[in-house]
């Protein structure tokens, strides 16, 4: 069957420190990999999108990687606030089923100063 | 629209009652997408649009869900004969297209007593 696995135990982490997310996946074949970020109450917020032929994305403190051979991505928070404490989902687009965004369950991080 | 709206924010109904949940996309954006997301739990695939097709309505957990979409934009997805199952938050995201970044709403909290 087709999963898409993030880390279900909350992530702690102190302030400054680097967050590493995963996300396995397995019977997938996806063309893109997205993170979001979630806080309570709200919706999903995009924060990056990485193709299937790129290895690695970085945007300001985040940074994400893609391994189709491995079938994971990281996602890092660098210098972690704080602020960014949330729910952060791995979402996949899939080559066979276009438009059906997959998410994850989601890896809860939280930053103590 | 700044953002995408859903309408109402909040819905208790009864058990049995048919239920109608409103989102409005962003201006433009060709792709919309139903999910829902229970207590703790990741969001879970209802049905994307492109236009006014529904290319996958994989998703819809049984007959008693439908939805549609009118004029590419406004899009409703109705709950006929709630069941206490149905309890969740019900979150719409729209995008420019289907393979990018989805905007999201801030989901309706659907209670069925």
């Amino acid at each position: 069957s087709q999963k898409i696995e993030q880390n279900s135990e909350a992530l702690n982490i102190q302030e400054g420190k680097t967050a590493t997310l995963t996300c396995n996946y397995t019977n997938y074949s996806p063309a893109y990999l997205q993170w979001y970020r979630q806080d309570p109450g709200r919706g999903p917020v995009f924060l990056l999108l990485i193709r299937e032929n790129e290895k690695e994305k970085r945007k300001e403190r985040l940074k994400v990687t893609f391994d189709t051979t491995l079938k994971q991505s990281l996602f890092h928070i660098t210098a972690s606030q704080p602020a960014d404490s949330a729910t952060y989902l791995c979402a996949l687009i899939l080559t066979d089923s276009w438009g059906k965004l997959q998410f994850g369950a989601g890896t809860q991080v939280v930053v103590t100063p | 629209g700044a953002g995408v709206s859903q309408s109402p924010s909040n819905k208790v109904t009864e058990k049995g009652k048919d239920v109608e949940l409103r989102c409005d996309p962003i201006s433009g954006h060709t792709a919309l997408y139903w999910y829902r997301q229970s207590l703790g739990q990741g969001l879970e695939f209802l049905i994307y649009f492109q236009g006014n097709s529904a290319p996958d309505k994989s998703g819809l957990p049984s007959d008693r869900f439908s939805a549609e979409r009118t004029g590419g934009s406004v899009s409703t997805l109705t709950i006929q004969r709630t069941q206490q199952e149905d309890s969740a938050v019900y979150l719409c995201a729209s995008s420019t297209d289907r393979e990018e970044k989805a905007f999201f709403g801030q989901g309706t909290r659907l209670t069925v007593v």
